[in-house]
């Protein structure tokens, strides 16, 4: 284990479904961060959660949404996505200011029907 | 604008042999540059960073990489694979005016016995 939990492990779910998925770090971390891993591409950051930095990444679509309620749980809510959107979807967590590494969970594993 | 290349979606190592896994970036200013991997059904996991010093930087596991400011590059390299070293790597980069970096597209190291 990380230190970055992951909740589902593997989901699928159909276009007209909402679900959410769970990141939840204990870790102290400041900053939290979720990523889309499609094969043989290059990480996508999706979202940024952070004192010190934001990021408005206009290519998500509206599809998912994002939630942070605090500096421990970070949520990705999901609704009438498509096939494409099937990804596996990494959390990643990073100390406060003047670190550098990531800490990341095992991802959910999201396949839309 | 920061990136990363890494060519090669393959690497193939015999067990004993040498490996190197390639990378190189393009970023403003002093690059940032981090080695993760990733094991089947995992998130990814940090290897080693470099930040200044020394251009050949020591990780875990045994791996290694060389920072060639002139050639943009920072190749992950180990004296002699494992087949447990089987996985995915990805190479990252950021510069000095981002906590976020950008990462490769990753390569399948595959070690055979």
């Amino acid at each position: 284990e990380t230190g970055v939990t992951q909740t589902p492990r593997h989901l699928v779910m159909g276009m007209t479904n909402k679900k959410s998925l769970k990141c939840e770090q204990h870790l102290g971390h400041n900053a939290m961060y979720w990523y889309k891993q499609s094969a043989k591409k290059p990480l996508e950051l999706m979202f940024v959660y952070s004192l010190e930095e934001r990021v408005e990444n206009n290519s998500v679509p509206s599809r998912f949404s994002p939630e942070c309620p605090n500096s421990s749980h970070l949520f990705l809510h999901l609704h009438t996505l498509q096939p494409e959107d099937s990804a596996l979807y990494l959390c990643a967590s990073r100390p406060g200011q003047g670190s550098y590494g990531y800490t990341f969970g095992s991802g959910t594993r999201l396949t839309v029907v | 604008a920061q990136s990363v290349a890494q060519p090669e979606d393959q690497v193939n190592v015999a067990e004993g042999n040498p490996l190197t896994v390639k990378c190189t970036y393009s970023v403003s200013g002093n690059p940032y540059l981090f080695w993760y991997v990733q094991y089947p059904n995992r998130g990814l996991q940090f290897l080693l960073k470099y930040i200044t010093g020394d251009n050949l930087v020591k990780g875990s596991y045994g791996f290694e990489a060389e920072f060639n400011k002139s050639q943009t590059s920072f190749h992950l390299k180990k004296p002699s694979a494992l087949v447990s070293d089987s996985a995915l790597y990805f190479c990252a980069v950021r510069g000095g005016g981002s906590y976020i970096p950008t990462f490769g597209r990753g390569t399948s190291l595959i070690v055979h016995p």
